[in-house]
């Protein structure tokens, strides 16, 4: 089916240990998101990406970095885990930036012990 | 700054009634409002927005959400529930074109009883 794929689906780390997060999307979508989703907290934006080539920050960027490898793709990668980094993660894309976030892949969830 | 509220955790409501789901918010401009929906174990799924026009929007498996200027707000709406609607639901709101960012409310949790 056509959407937004993101793996792994589960993945436990240590604190300290790094990882790189995989979206990929398949709709040609040019803007692509990172949300985390914590229990109270609803969605927020870690990073995005409005089309190839570009990235910003969104409200909670620290100790996260993305790398928007071709149109299709958006990874997110934790360089140095901290347990404050348990979290649900989620990929989604859009049209266009001017376009809310449309497709959402299932999540990643992430335990850092 | 903008901001949206979700005040109730969780609605109850028997299956065959009609269910609201409230949302207030706030924006220095013209608010983008949007109404998102999450099964367990899944990534968000759009229902609905609006952007200007006509206060009431219909989106997917027949809801609708009424936009209110004086009050703020922008209720969730089904006139008969369904068991299959249990889930979370999240209002967000943009601040026009000032701001690609989203931002979502705390999310309510739908459980509607057979």
């Amino acid at each position: 089916n056509a959407g937004v794929t993101q793996t792994p689906k589960f993945q436990v780390l240590k604190t300290g240990q790094s990882m790189t997060l995989q979206c990929a999307q398949d709709m040609n979508h040019n803007s692509m998101y990172w949300y985390r989703q914590d229990p109270g907290m609803g969605l927020r934006l870690i990073y995005y990406s409005a089309s190839e080539g570009t990235t910003d920050k969104g409200e909670v960027p620290n100790g996260y970095n993305v790398s928007r490898l071709n149109k299709r793709e958006f990874s997110l990668r934790l360089e140095s885990a901290a347990p404050s980094q348990t979290s649900v993660y989620f990929c989604a894309s859009s049209e266009h930036r001017a376009i809310q976030p449309q497709h959402f892949g299932d999540g990643t969830r992430l335990s850092i012990l | 700054a903008q901001s949206v509220a979700q005040p109730e955790d969780q609605v109850n409501v028997a299956e065959g009634n009609p269910l609201t789901v409230k949302c207030t918010y706030s924006v220095s401009g013209n608010p983008y409002l949007f109404w998102y929906v999450q099964y367990p174990n899944r990534g968000l799924q759009f229902l609905l927005k609006y952007i200007t026009g006509d206060n009431l929007v219909k989106g997917s498996y027949g809801f609708e959400a009424e936009f209110n200027k004086s009050q703020t707000s922008f209720h969730l709406k089904k006139p008969s529930a369904l068991v299959s609607d249990s889930a979370l639901y999240f209002c967000a709101v943009r601040d026009g074109g000032a701001t690609n960012k989203l931002i979502f409310g705390t999310g309510t949790l739908l459980a509607v009883q057979p």
